[in-house]
């Protein structure tokens, strides 16, 4: 079983609207998690990290489970420019080596 | 900014050639990593280096070595290509005991072996 599990999608949605991913991990001693951003053809970068009081960064809210053990991010108002694969990300529990999932991909229509 | 550099974008390479994917990072980072990524598998890691002429294998490390002997520059070597070994490969690096979790990528280098 893979130790971060995500739904790959896609996720359609127009313009505008809200969409909301969840991750799981199987660690429980992880103890940093992350969302990156993968645009097509191009390499992962850092999105946002996850707190455990939950984070908000604009239009983008990560919340965390730790007694479920999943991440959640939350896209408010979808813009066409948020169409990308979205990567969960945990770090800890012993090893100093991120662990990613395999990707949510979103795409966003007009 | 940081920037992590690869060596070739695009390569296409024939079954038994030796390949060099070079990647150099600027930033004096101490952690670096290679990568591959396959459509539905996702990011798996190949090896990793923690210092110089320090490296540990990762989850897929078998038909590929490394080599870091300067700090800046690490090496993904496949010794004898083959067709399942065409890919994306990214590689990325970190300062030591990163708590923001950041890894610095590469564009990446699309390999085709034919």
């Amino acid at each position: 079983r893979k130790e971060v599990e995500q739904d790959p999608g896609p996720f359609n949605v127009p313009e505008g609207a809200t969409v909301a991913f969840n991750c799981t991990y199987s660690n429980s001693a992880s103890q940093s998690f992350f969302w990156y951003r993968q645009d097509c053809r191009k390499e992962p970068k850092l999105l946002m990290s996850v707190y455990s009081s939950g984070n908000e960064d604009g239009r983008f809210t990560a919340q965390l489970n730790r007694a479920s053990q999943y991440i959640s991010l939350l896209i408010r108002d979808s813009k066409l420019s948020d169409s990308a694969t979205y990567l969960c990300v945990t770090k800890g529990g012993g090893s100093y080596i991120p662990t990613f999932g395999r990707g949510t991909s979103l795409i966003v229509h007009p | 900014d940081v920037k992590v550099t690869q060596s070739s974008r695009y390569l296409v390479k024939r079954t038994g050639e030796k390949v060099f994917l070079e990647c150099v990072q600027d930033m004096d980072h101490e952690n670096m990593f290679w990568y591959r990524q396959d459509p539905g598998l996702g990011l798996r890691l190949i090896y990793f280096s923690y210092d110089v002429k320090m490296k540990e294998k990762g989850d897929i490390p078998e038909g590929y070595s490394v080599s870091r002997e300067k700090k800046e520059r690490f090496s993904l070597i496949l010794e004898s290509a083959s067709t399942n070994q065409t890919s994306m490969y990214l590689c990325a690096s970190n300062p030591p005991g990163s708590d923001t979790g950041e890894l610095f990528f590469g564009e990446g280098s699309r390999l085709t072996v034919l």
